[in-house]
C-alpha cells in the first residue's frame, strides 16, 4: 500500500522559514517524480514544485521560485520542501504526491 | 503560461449525468487528468491519460477528450459523488492545475 505522510507544517512569522518532510512507503521512490501541491484554506489546489527521480531536475512555480528548495533523499525514500521567506499568502495545507496518490497535507500558517 | 479552465460549479439531481469540462490550449498536446476532493480529504484520482480509470473508481466515472477541451463524465451521479473535481496536464514538468469545480447532486 502506497502511503505519503507529511510533517513539519506549523505556525511562522512573515520572512521565517520551515522545512517540511514526506516520509513514503509502498513503491519504489527512485523511480518516480514527486511534487508538492498546496491548497489554501477554501481554494483550490495549487503547485509548488517537483523534482526527479535523482534529485537532478528540480521545477518551481513562480510563486515561490527563489524562497522554496524542493530535495530528495532516495536513501530513507523521503522528500523535503525548505521554505524560506514566508508570506502570509503562503498559507496552505502542503500536500506531498507521486500524482495518482497523495498524502493527507501538512498545514503552514504564516501568521504575525 | 498555460492555463486550465473549468466551470465554478455544476448540480444534477441523483441519477442524471454530470458532465465537467477543462479547456486549455495544454490539452491539445498533454494528456489531463481528474481527481475528485471531498471535504476534508486529500484529492483522490478518478481518470488519468485523459479516459483511463484507475482501478477501484466506479464505472460511471468516464473521461474524454477533443482538441483543447476534455470532459469528465460520471453517469448516473451519486449523492456520494458530490465534492470538488479538479483537472490537471504537466506540460514541460510543469503542473498546471484548472480552478476545479463543485459538483452538487441534489
Amino acid at each position: 500500500e502506497v502511503q505519503l505522510v507529511e510533517s513539519g507544517g506549523g505556525l511562522v512569522q512573515p520572512g521565517g522559514s520551515l522545512r517540511l518532510s514526506c516520509a513514503t512507503s509502498g513503491f519504489t521512490f527512485n523511480r518516480y517524480w514527486m511534487s508538492w501541491v498546496r491548497q489554501a484554506p477554501g481554494k483550490g489546489l495549487e503547485w509548488v514544485a517537483n523534482i526527479d527521480e535523482h534529485g537532478s531536475e528540480k521545477n518551481y512555480a513562480d510563486y515561490v521560485k527563489g524562497r522554496f528548495t524542493i530535495s530528495r533523499d532516495n536513501a530513507t525514500t523521503s522528500l523535503f520542501l525548505q521554505m524560506n521567506s514566508l508570506r502570509v499568502e503562503d498559507s496552505a495545507l502542503y500536500y506531498c504526491t507521486l500524482g495518482d496518490y497523495w498524502g493527507q497535507g501538512t498545514l503552514v500558517t504564516v501568521s504575525s | 503560461s498555460y492555463e486550465l479552465t473549468q466551470p465554478s460549479s455544476v448540480s444534477v439531481s441523483p441519477g442524471q449525468t454530470a458532465t465537467i469540462t477543462c479547456s486549455g490550449d495544454v490539452l491539445a498536446k498533454r494528456y489531463a487528468r481528474w481527481f475528485q476532493q471531498k471535504p476534508g480529504q486529500a484529492p483522490v484520482l478518478v481518470i488519468y491519460k485523459d479516459s483511463e480509470r484507475p482501478s477501484g473508481i466506479p464505472e460511471r466515472f468516464s473521461g474524454s477528450s477533443s482538441g483543447t477541451t476534455v470532459t469528465l463524465t460520471i453517469s448516473g451521479a451519486q449523492v456520494e459523488d458530490e465534492a470538488d473535481y479538479y483537472c490537471y496536464s504537466v506540460p514541460d514538468n510543469r503542473w498546471v492545475f484548472g480552478g476545479g469545480t463543485k459538483l452538487t447532486v441534489l
